[in-house]
């Protein structure tokens, strides 16, 4: 089966600074890779995804992350953040071995931006 | 341009109703799903339905039951309340497509048993 286990639970940055949120997924095949965004009281929206090619994806907003497959990662980045990022951000893979094409999601980052 | 829509948005109910969560996509997307999100644990899947007439049993489908009405429709039932079952419920479809499974969300039921 696969899973998705994101590192932090809470995020707290300042406002301007680079921020990381950490993802590693398990698969012992070819998966399809997402990052959801979702501010208070709101359903998930797509900030970016992997399918192949580039390991390096760019997403909405200035996110973006990158695959590793030799480490099962990946790691959501922005070089500077603002206010209005302050969200709860979730990894999501599918097309696991068993799974189809089921999504299975991290247990979610809270990242806050602070003045 | 409505995308997925869920009904109701907040229900409080007393241990052992039933009630039925509604959800539509006008995106003429092939499957649906259900999940629900608790604090700390993030999103997990409940039931799902890779096309019309179709359904599966996801991660926690125990106390629910799910109906794929059309291809637009895809409701989820609660026959027997209970507390444990508190949550917030939100529906997704998404287009299959090699396996990319890009899902689109709901705005979420957010639901007290008491």
């Amino acid at each position: 089966a696969q899973s998705v286990t994101q590192l932090d639970s809470q995020v707290p940055v300042f406002e301007e600074a680079p921020v990381e949120l950490r993802c590693n997924y398990s698969s012992s095949v070819s998966v399809y890779l997402f990052w959801y965004v979702q501010y208070p009281n709101q359903g998930l929206q797509l900030l970016l995804k992997y399918l192949s090619g580039s390991t390096l994806v760019k997403g909405i907003n200035g996110f973006e992350a990158e695959f590793n497959k030799s480490q099962t990662s990946f790691h959501l980045r922005k070089p500077s953040v603002h206010i209005s990022d302050t969200a709860e951000y979730f990894c999501a893979v599918s097309g696991g071995e068993t799974s189809g094409s089921r999504l299975t999601f991290g247990e979610g980052t809270q990242l806050t931006v602070n003045p | 341009n409505a995308g997925v829509t869920q009904t109701p948005k907040f229900q409080v109910l007393k241990t052992g109703q039933s009630m039925t969560l509604q959800c539509a996509q006008d995106m003429n997307h092939n499957s649906m799903y259900w999940y629900r999100q608790d604090p700390g644990m993030g999103l997990r899947l409940i039931y799902y339905s890779a096309s019309e007439g179709t359904t599966d049993k996801g991660e926690v489908p125990n106390g629910y039951n799910v109906s794929r009405l059309n291809k637009r429709e895809f409701s989820l039932r609660l026959e027997s309340a209970a507390p444990s079952q508190t949550s917030v419920y939100f529906c997704a479809s998404s287009r299959i497509s090699h396996g990319n499974t890009e899902a689109f969300f709901g705005q979420g039921t957010r639901l007290t048993v008491v």
